[in-house]
Parts: C-alpha cells; structure tokens; sequence
C-alpha cells in the first residue's frame, strides 16, 4: 500500500520569507513522487516531481522540493514568498511496482497563506 | 499542446436524479484518465481510472460508474444521486509514457 501524510492543515509565512510545506510517504518499492497546487474553485497544476535522480528537484514559480529517502519526505520549499503563492499544495505518491502502479495518492493538502 | 475539458462547470441536482458528467482530452493519444471526487476542498478520492478505451477500474464502491467511450473521452455517471455525492469532480489524464497527471477545472455538484 502507499500513502501520504501532510502534517500541517496551514502553513503561514510573510511575503519575502522562505516557505516549507511538509510531505512524507510510505511506499512498499520506490517512490515516484508529486507536488501539485490547486487555486479556489480550479483544478490541480503540476508543479514538480521526484523520479530518480539528483535529491533536490526543481519546478514552476521559484519551487523545489527534496527528497530524503532516509526520512522518507518530499518537503516543498521556497526561498522567498509571494502573496500570490496562497493556495492549496498537495503532495502525491506513486510506487513504481505493485499493485499501485499506476495510480496515485494524495495527500489532504496544506492551505499556505502568504502575508503582505 | 494537450487540453483538458470538462463540462459542465456547476451542476445542482434534486436528489435520485441522474448524473452525466464529460471529459474530454485533446493533443494527446491513448491518455490514462482519472476521476477524483474532492470533498470540502481538501484531499482527493480516486474514483474511476482506465487505461484504455471500455477499460475501467473501481476504486471505490459507491453510486457512480464511469465509461471511456472513445479514446479521449471519459464518463463519470449516476443512475440517482444520493446528497453524499455533492463535490468537486474532477478529470486528470496523464500520458502513458509519462509521470505527471494534469487536472482539468473541475465540475462543483450540488445534490439538493
């Protein structure tokens, strides 16, 4: 089975701060690993993903994120926020084998507010 | 470049009337598809996935079913809708060869 826990429901920051937005992951295999981010009343955009590779990834809008296989989390971070980064970030993850290939699975989401 | 639709946007429902929802991809060929019921705008349920044409998988029982009747077009439906299946539907497709899903806006239904 796999499964994602993000254990903070809001994250709250001042604009120019760094963010971080916590995800960890339990997969039987491998991971493949997601972050996306969902504004009011839109679907999901993909932000960045983990497949192999060089630990620190990076993707759209400024963001990155680790991957710390000993720890087993996919942390999103920022080096300075924009108001315009308040959203909804769901981390996902993917076993490459098994029965859950294929499919993923998300997180409940982390509401991030961006304070001017 | 790859679009996703999905239609309609809103949709209010009495209570045991039918559901049809659409999704349609275009730019893209045999595309897995997905759909994800978001409840109280936080986690994602999957619901309905399929990897090709009349193939579908179940993740959940419940009071919908979903077709793939063409390549690019993937059907979320209910015979009578109960007030627990109000939310946020949503369509994603990812390409087979690929890793990422990407989402299409979303469809909100009321069941009243």
């Amino acid at each position: 089975a796999q499964s994602v826990a993000q254990p903070e429901d809001q994250v709250n920051v001042a604009e120019g701060n760094p963010l971080t937005v916590k995800c960890t992951y339990s997969v039987s295999g491998n991971p493949y690993l997601f972050w996306y981010v969902q504004y009011p009343n839109r679907g999901l955009q993909f932000l960045l993903k983990y497949i192999t590779g060089d630990n620190l990834v990076k993707g759209s809008y400024g963001f990155e994120a680790e991957f710390n296989k000993s720890q087993t989390s996919f942390h999103l971070k920022k080096p300075s926020a924009l108001v315009s980064d308040s959203a909804l970030y769901f981390c996902a993850v993917r076993d490459i084998r098994g029965a859950g290939a294929g499919k993923s699975t998300f997180g409940d989401g982390t509401t991030l507010t961006v304070k001017p | 470049s790859q679009t996703i639709h999905q239609w309609p946007a809103t949709l209010v429902q009495p209570v045991g009337s039918p559901l049809s929802l659409e999704c349609t991809v275009e730019g893209t060929s045999n595309p897995n598809l997905y759909w994800y019921r978001q409840a109280a705008g936080r986690g994602l349920q999957l619901l309905f996935y399929s990897v090709g044409i009349g193939q579908i998988s179940s993740e959940v029982p419940q009071n919908l079913s979903a077709s793939r009747p063409q390549d690019r077009q993937f059907i979320l439906s209910s015979k009578k809708l109960l007030l627990s299946d109000s939310g946020f539907y949503l369509c994603a497709w990812r390409a087979a060869a690929s890793y990422e899903q990407y989402f299409g806006p979303g469809t909100r239904l009321t069941v009243t």
